[in-house]
């Protein structure tokens, strides 16, 4: 059975700093997503990894997937307050889950001024 | 095209009631999927749908749980006798799959959220 894990699972930063959110997942995947989910709202879509070294950005977060490591990291550089969210990874595991999306528990990030 | 659609937004029930939701999918998708997600987890996977073949059910989807896709195009998920820990927020989302599928994106819906009381 497919496990995704993330972690940490909450995490308050200030402002203006750097900070990682990693996603561990148990067996080998197509392909990993991140979403953002604000509180009482559905999923919105961040990025799509398909393969071994992807890297994608857009604006102040940057995701990265390595498959021999089972490892997906989302970045954020110089947080601001508008990125509290909580934030999931998902991994679709093809034909070896059915084709559709395992989530992790999710990170709860809160940015303070 | 608008997006997933899903109806109701909210729906509070009492216990035993039973209750359905409807989800429209972005209509060039051929896959349908359900999932509910509680305060504070990530979504689980209950079922999919693929043109109007329920493919997978989750160990999730109890008997009381059913899912339908009649025409391939629109879906129902009822839930009978709803019990307290059904309550939750329950998402749908599309995809499309197969030879000249040009994305590998899932769109969500804005979810049902269900209060039993």
């Amino acid at each position: 059975e497919l496990k995704v894990e993330q972690n940490p699972l909450f995490l308050s930063m200030q402002e203006g700093k750097n900070y990682t959110i990693y996603c561990n997942y148990s067996t080998t995947s197509d392909r990993l997503y991140w979403y953002r989910q604000d509180p009482g709202k559905s999923l919105e879509s961040l990025f799509v990894l398909l393969s071994n070294g992807a890297v994608k950005q857009e604006g102040r977060l940057m995701a990265s997937l390595d498959t021999k490591a089972r490892l997906s990291t989302l970045h954020i550089t110089a947080a601001v307050h508008d990125l509290s969210a909580t934030y999931f990874c998902a991994v679709d595991a093809g034909r070896t889950s059915g084709s559709r999306l395992t989530f992790g528990e999710g990170t709860q990030l809160t940015v303070n001024p | 095209d608008t997006g997933v659609s899903q109806n109701p937004r909210h729906k509070i029930t009492k216990r035993g009631q039973n209750v359905t939701f409807r989800c429209d999918p972005i209509s060039e998708h051929n896959r349908l999927y359900w999932y509910r997600q509680t305060l504070g987890q990530g979504p689980e996977f209950l079922t999919y749908f693929q043109n109007e073949a329920q493919l997978e059910k989750s160990r999730l989807l109890s008997d009381r749980f059913s899912a339908e896709r009649p025409k391939g195009s629109f879906s129902t998920l009822e839930i009978q006798r709803t019990e307290q820990g059904d309550s939750a927020m329950y998402l749908c989302a599309s995809s499309s799959y197969g030879q000249g599928s040009r994305g590998y994106g899932y769109t969500f819906g804005s979810g049902t959220r269900l209060t039993v009381v």
